[in-house]
């Protein structure tokens, strides 16, 4: 039972690298999200996408760029990273059916930019 | 727009006593889910207990249940017998009915389990 599924768990970037955070979902979900935690706080969505081929920005989409590349995809892009994107990064996904909108998360990447 | 409050930043319990936390939740829409949500230190999220608003009953888990009162817009959640396990950070979350809906969080509520 997958789930879920991020990669990588762990990166660290200098600024002004970029990188891509994949996400992965095996329940035939519409939806998907990507939220950032920082330290000490909740979870603020950053992107989501309804269905496959359609994106739309969350409270805090400067910086990052999302791909719905088919629909157990969905990917998170840092193109110019800086410290402020320190955090950690989770993917949900939902579905309706039995599940009835249940969020499913990955187990979160822990971003340094340093 | 939807709003999730969580008035509690922190709360500690005993181990084996009741605790109750608590959110209120602001919508116009009458078809939704409310969650909780728990995140020990290593992060990740797991779903703790569901309740669908159309529903009158309050949802139960094991040692986990709701006082959901929709005229009210509340949904609190209540842990029996509390263990040290139990010791986490804890979110109330909310979604309409449908997939082209978005998700929306409190800000949390830090409980620590104490002997």
């Amino acid at each position: 039972n997958a789930g879920v599924t991020q990669t990588p768990k762990f990166q660290v970037l200098k600024t002004g690298q970029s990188m891509t955070l994949q996400c992965a979902q095996d329940m035939n979900h519409n939806s998907m999200y990507w939220y950032r935690q920082d330290p000490g706080m909740g979870l603020r969505l950053i992107y989501y996408s309804a269905s496959e081929g359609t994106t739309d920005k969350g409270e805090v989409p400067n910086g990052y760029n999302v791909s719905r590349l088919n629909k157990r995809e969905f990917s998170l892009r840092l193109e110019s990273a800086a410290p402020s994107q320190t955090s950690v990064y989770f993917c949900a996904s939902t579905g309706t059916g039995v599940t009835g909108n249940t969020i499913y998360f990955g187990e979160g990447s822990w971003l340094t930019v340093v | 727009a939807q709003t999730v409050t969580q008035s509690q930043p922190e709360m500690s319990v005993q181990e084996a006593e009741t605790v109750t936390l608590s959110c209120t939740y602001d919508t116009s829409e009458s078809n939704y889910y409310l969650f909780w949500y728990k995140q020990p230190p290593s992060r990740q999220m797991i779903l703790v207990i569901r309740q669908e608003a159309y529903k009158q009953q309050n949802a139960t888990e094991n040692r986990f249940s709701v006082n959901f009162q929709k005229a009210a817009k509340s949904f609190s959640l209540k842990i029996s017998d509390s263990q040290l396990g139990d010791t986490a950070m804890y979110f109330c979350a909310f979604i309409l009915t449908g997939t082209a809906s978005k998700l929306t969080f409190g800000t949390g509520t830090r409980l620590q389990v104490t002997l």
